[in-house]
């Protein structure tokens, strides 16, 4: 079955810095990607969706890109501030029929 | 108006009680979602909902009943719970067919206590 992998460290960055998460999955590629934010007692925010047939995705400070050679999607934080420090989740379609996935998600701490 | 808003925010039950979780948006999604979060995980697909209709049930105990009365609706009834139903419960909304057009819309959840 499929299986969605996030580094479950947490990222400690220096404000200013570029995060880097990574989201990699195990079987057949999915139609879309999509990454989310959480914060603590709240529910996921939509950030941006990226499709299998798309390289690269931005959003003002952020870019997501999704290689299905390698079975993986990276994120980017560029700039970052304090206010960027979250929990970064990954999701897939599983198949169809809006079968939405969540990997574990990986947290990112922006150090002043 | 662009949130999916849910009540309560807080709900504690007893094992024997019956309780509903609401959920509505107005944002005009056919697809409506519940999904399961325990601290520290990721969120868990429990229902989808497609045009009203119940299309996905990812073999959830029947204590737990959806509800989609209309298309700006969507309830969780609950009945009998354990205390390891305790956990964040999130109600999400989108477009039927997300891969072209964006993302899930979640609300801020209601935090189930089973006591």
């Amino acid at each position: 079955s499929q299986k969605i992998e996030q580094n479950s460290e947490a990222l400690n960055i220096q404000e200013g810095k570029t995060a880097t998460l990574t989201c990699n999955y195990t079987n057949y590629s999915p139609a879309y990607l999509q990454w989310y934010r959480q914060d603590p007692g709240r529910g996921p925010v939509f950030l941006l969706l990226i499709r299998e047939n798309e390289k690269e995705k931005r959003k003002e400070r952020l870019k997501v890109t999704f290689d299905t050679t390698l079975k993986q999607s990276l994120f980017h934080i560029t700039a970052s501030q304090p206010a960027d420090s979250a929990t970064y989740l990954c999701a897939l379609d599983m198949g169809g029929n809006n079968r939405l996935a969540f990997g574990k998600g990986n947290q990112v701490v922006v150090i002043p | 108006d662009t949130e999916v808003t849910q009540t309560p925010k807080h709900l504690v039950m007893g094992m024997t009680n019956k309780k509903s979780l609401k959920c509505e948006q107005h944002m005009g999604h056919r697809a409506m979602y519940w999904y399961k979060q325990k601290a520290k995980k990721p969120p868990e697909l429990m229902f989808v909902y497609s045009y009203e209709k119940l299309s996905i049930n990812e073999s959830v105990p029947s204590r737990f009943s959806p509800e989609c009365p209309n298309s700006s609706l969507l309830n969780l009834h609950l009945h009998a719970l354990q205390p390891e139903d305790s956990a964040l419960y999130l109600c999400a909304s989108s477009q039927v067919l997300t891969g072209g057009v964006g993302g899930y819309t979640f609300g801020s959840g209601t935090r189930l206590t089973v006591v």
